[in-house]
Order: structure tokens, then sequence, then C-alpha cells
């Protein structure tokens, strides 16, 4: 089965700071979502890439796809109190649409 | 409302009981999902449908679990016999051309 493994699992930063997580598969990634969720709520979306290099934004996240390492990686520039949270990747498999999530990584913004 | 609804919101029970929990999806959204998050297992999959073919079951615990899906829209998780490592915070997601959006989830706590 499909094993993600993410880095760091615990990330405090200094707001205004730059950071990055990264999600790394145990095989071929076929799909990879970004989700953020804070304590009690569920998942929210916030990307989802295809294809290798592949590279999304929103606002002042950043999303990247390698296929050939099979590795995505988020990157947050200038952080923000909002984005405190657990960050969770997941990966679709080949033909269906079910998700492996990986062990998420915790962000803290400190002031 | 515009996003996946879940009900109830906690939901907390003896060992032994049964319990059902909701899922209301987008409108619209062909495919719905039901995952599992506790602290030993982090997020898991339980069960996907797809249209009108058949789930497919393949994360479902034990067969103390179950869902349906009623006229293509929401659905129902059963979990029967409810044990001690059931609790959990279950979560729904839908999903129309592969973005999966997620409920905000039902805390189960079996006693």
């Amino acid at each position: 089965s499909q094993e993600l493994e993410q880095s760091p699992q615990s990330l405090i930063v200094q707001e205004g700071k730059n950071l990055t997580i990264n999600c790394t598969s145990s095989k071929t990634l076929y799909g990879l979502y970004w989700y953020k969720q804070k304590y009690g709520e569920g998942l929210i979306f916030l990307m989802m890439l295809q294809k290798g290099g592949e590279e999304k934004s929103h606002e002042k996240i950043t999303a990247k796809l390698d296929e050939k390492k099979q590795q995505s990686s988020l990157h947050i520039t200038a952080s923000q109190p909002s984005h405190a949270g657990i960050y969770l990747c997941g990966a679709a498999n080949f033909g269906n649409e079910k998700l492996t999530f990986g062990t998420g990584t915790r962000l803290t913004i400190i002031p | 409302g515009a996003g996946v609804s879940q009900s109830p919101s906690n939901k907390v029970t003896e060992k032994g009981k049964d319990v059902e929990l909701r899922c209301d999806p987008i409108s619209g959204h062909t495919a719905l999902y039901w995952y599992r998050q506790s602290l030993g297992q982090g997020l898991e999959f339980l069960i996907y449908f797809q249209g009108n073919s058949a789930p497919d079951k393949s994360g479902l615990p034990s067969d103390r679990f179950s869902a349906e899906r009623t006229g293509g829209s929401v659905s129902t998780l059963t979990i029967q016999r409810t044990q001690q490592e059931d609790s959990a915070v279950y979560l729904c997601a839908s999903s129309f051309r592969g973005s999966q959006y997620f409920g905000p989830g039902t805390r189960l706590t079996v006693l």
C-alpha cells in the first residue's frame, strides 16, 4: 500500500518568515492533494496537483509536484497567524480517487 | 449550504450500542467518501461511492461498519455494536472531477 511521509512533523515559525513542508510517497503519484486542518474542524482543500512539474499557487501558498522524486512541497511565503494548523498531504491511487494521507505537519506561527 | 455537512457534530455512546452518522454532500457531486481520523492511525479511508457503481468498501475495518447512499446524495455510516477503538472523528468528503471537499466531521466517543 502507498505510504506518505511528511516532514517536518512539527514546525514553529516566526510570523513573516517563509517555510516549506514536504510530502514524499513510497509509490508513483497520480494525484497529490494538500489540505489544512484546524483543531475540531474538517479539512480545508488547498490544492490538487496532477501532473509532474505542476505548480499551483493560492494567495501566499505554493505547491509543487516532482513526479520523478515522488514528492510534493508546500511553500508559504511571509507566514501569518492564519496559516497555523495541521497540513496534510493526500495521494490518489491509480484508477480511483480514494486518498491515502500523510501523518501531517503541525505549523505554529509565533509573533 | 454550499459545503459538505455532517451530523451530529458530536456523538457519545456506550459500548455495544449502534450509531448512525449522516453526511450531506455538496449538491451535484457524484462521488462521496468516508474517512476516519484517530490519534493512533491518522486519516484512513473507509468507503467510497461513485455514482451508481457498487461502493468501494475496501477500507471498512470490520463487518460492524456499513454505509449507504440514498438517491445518489445523502449517505449514512452505521457502526453496530460500537467498541472503544471506534472512537474517532469520522469525516465525509464529496467530489466532482477530482477535488475532494470535506465536511466538519463527527466526533464519536465510545465509553
